[in-house]
């Protein structure tokens, strides 16, 4: 079974750029995450989608990061305009919708941002 | 709101030994999931461990075993006969039982392998 694919694996860009990251979950997990890494830190979560439903983006800083989920597979991660604190690792993850209350997140290598 | 706690930045073992790595949490919920994640400089996060709030028996995969002290809120992860390839960052990890609920992560504990 194919993992978790994100790409590109590194990105770096002046601020002020913008920048797209994608990410192709593992066939037939209908929900998608995408989290930042912040060096030093552990990963936050940006945006949750179930299909292509918006299900959390509370943390998402919506004035300069957008994402979507066309047809529920594929996700894009969008920064416009780029800021020095953007500089992360950008996580995407995937799980399948089960009965269960347990729903293991897989997770992709990352994007590494570097924010000049 | 639900937080984690790792107090550890860095820890050295010698291979061969054991290590314990310590995390705390904070959360009103009864009903939640912990986890241990590693990742190595690849940046793959892998599911080390996961250890559901209503067992009291603690988990246990191979060489890694966890401490679930549920009333203390305290969920530490030992690694038994310590080998080069565990050398990574740990990641302590909570999540509500809540179906599909986000994961909190804690800030890491870099683990580094002595030979």
């Amino acid at each position: 079974e194919a993992g978790v694919a994100q790409s590109p694996r590194y990105k770096i860009i002046e601020k002020r750029q913008s920048v797209a990251f994608w990410c192709n979950p593992i066939s037939g997990h209908a929900t998608l995450y995408w989290y930042q890494q912040i060096l030093g830190q552990g990963p936050k979560l940006l945006i949750q989608f179930q299909n292509n439903g918006v299900v959390d983006d509370s943390q998402l800083p919506k004035d300069r990061f957008s994402a979507e989920r066309l047809k529920g597979v594929d996700s894009t991660l969008k920064i416009q305009p780029a800021k020095l604190e953007d500089s992360a690792v950008y996580l995407c993850a995937s799980s399948p919708l089960l009965v269960s209350s347990y729903n293991e997140q897989f997770f992709g290598p990352g994007t590494r941002l570097t924010v000049l | 709101a639900q937080t984690v706690t790792q107090s550890q930045p860095e820890m050295s073992v010698q291979e061969a030994e054991t290590v314990t790595l310590s995390c705390t949490y904070d959360t009103s919920e009864s009903d939640y999931y912990l986890f241990w994640y590693k990742q190595p400089p690849s940046r793959q996060m892998i599911l080390v461990i996961r250890q559901e709030a209503y067992k009291q028996q603690n988990a246990t995969e191979n060489r890694f075993s966890v401490n679930f002290q549920k009333a203390a809120k305290s969920f530490s992860l030992k690694i038994s006969d310590s080998q080069l390839g565990d050398a990574a960052m740990y990641f302590c990890a909570y999540r509500s039982a809540n179906r599909d609920d986000k994961i909190i992560f804690g800030k890491g504990t870099r683990l580094h392998i002595l030979p």
